[in-house]
């Protein structure tokens, strides 16, 4: 099966700056790549994703980036502000199925 | 919007009871999944369903069951839970294969 690879685990960075999460897939039949947001006490929320077909998609402070010869996707947040403090999962899923595979996590801190 | 709910937010249980972890969807998804979420291992598949009575194993399925008698309701069991279950239990849906998962708020697990 689908095996998804994700760093760093924890990041810190002051609020202004941009966080930067990669991710890496090994199945090259993967063809949606969803990015989550979890914030504490809460169930994951989407905030972003990238099909196969894309290289890069932008919603206003994030954005995504999808390599696909070397099998990697990376989250990009800008300008990054206190309540971007999260936990952040990535996910891949094949064509053939209906089973995500997600990343185990990311925990960012912005510092005020 | 989506919205997926599960029928308690925290649950404490003792070793070989019988538990039951329920989630209402009310978007018609056809996909319904549970997964266990715990520290540095991200979310994991238990089980899904694809359609009313259909069910698939995840990757972790050993003591755990499932049940789906209508489109909006998807059950998790533990037959005998023990305290290695203890953990985070979230539902999701979603409409159609490789489409947006949904996830609720989940539900914390303590077996004593």
């Amino acid at each position: 099966g689908e095996n998804v690879e994700q760093h760093p685990s924890t990041l810190s960075v002051q609020e202004g700056d941009s966080a930067v999460i990669k991710c890496t897939y090994s199945d090259s039949a993967s063809n949606y790549f969803p990015w989550y947001k979890q914030e504490l006490g809460k169930g994951p929320q989407l905030i972003i994703d990238i099909r196969s077909n894309v290289g890069e998609k932008k919603d206003q402070r994030i954005a995504v980036t999808l390599n696909k010869t070397a099998k990697h996707f990376s989250l990009h947040i800008t300008e990054t502000q206190p309540e971007d403090s999260a936990v952040y999962f990535c996910a891949a899923t094949t064509n053939t199925g209906n089973q995500f595979y997600f990343g185990t996590g990311t925990s960012l801190t912005v510092i005020p | 919007d989506v919205k997926v709910t599960q029928s308690s937010r925290y649950l404490v249980k003792r070793t070989g009871e019988k538990v039951f972890l329920e989630c209402v969807q009310d978007m018609d998804h056809e996909n319904m999944f549970w997964y266990r979420q715990d520290p540095g291992l991200g979310l994991r598949l238990i089980y899904f369903s694809y359609d009313v009575k259909m069910k698939e194993k995840g990757d972790i399925p050993e003591g755990y069951s499932v049940s789906r008698e209508k489109k909006e309701r998807f059950s998790l069991i533990l037959e005998s839970a023990s305290t290695n279950q203890t953990s985070m239990y979230l539902c999701a849906s979603s409409l159609w294969d490789q489409e947006t998962q949904y996830f609720g708020p989940g539900t914390r697990l303590l077996v004593l």
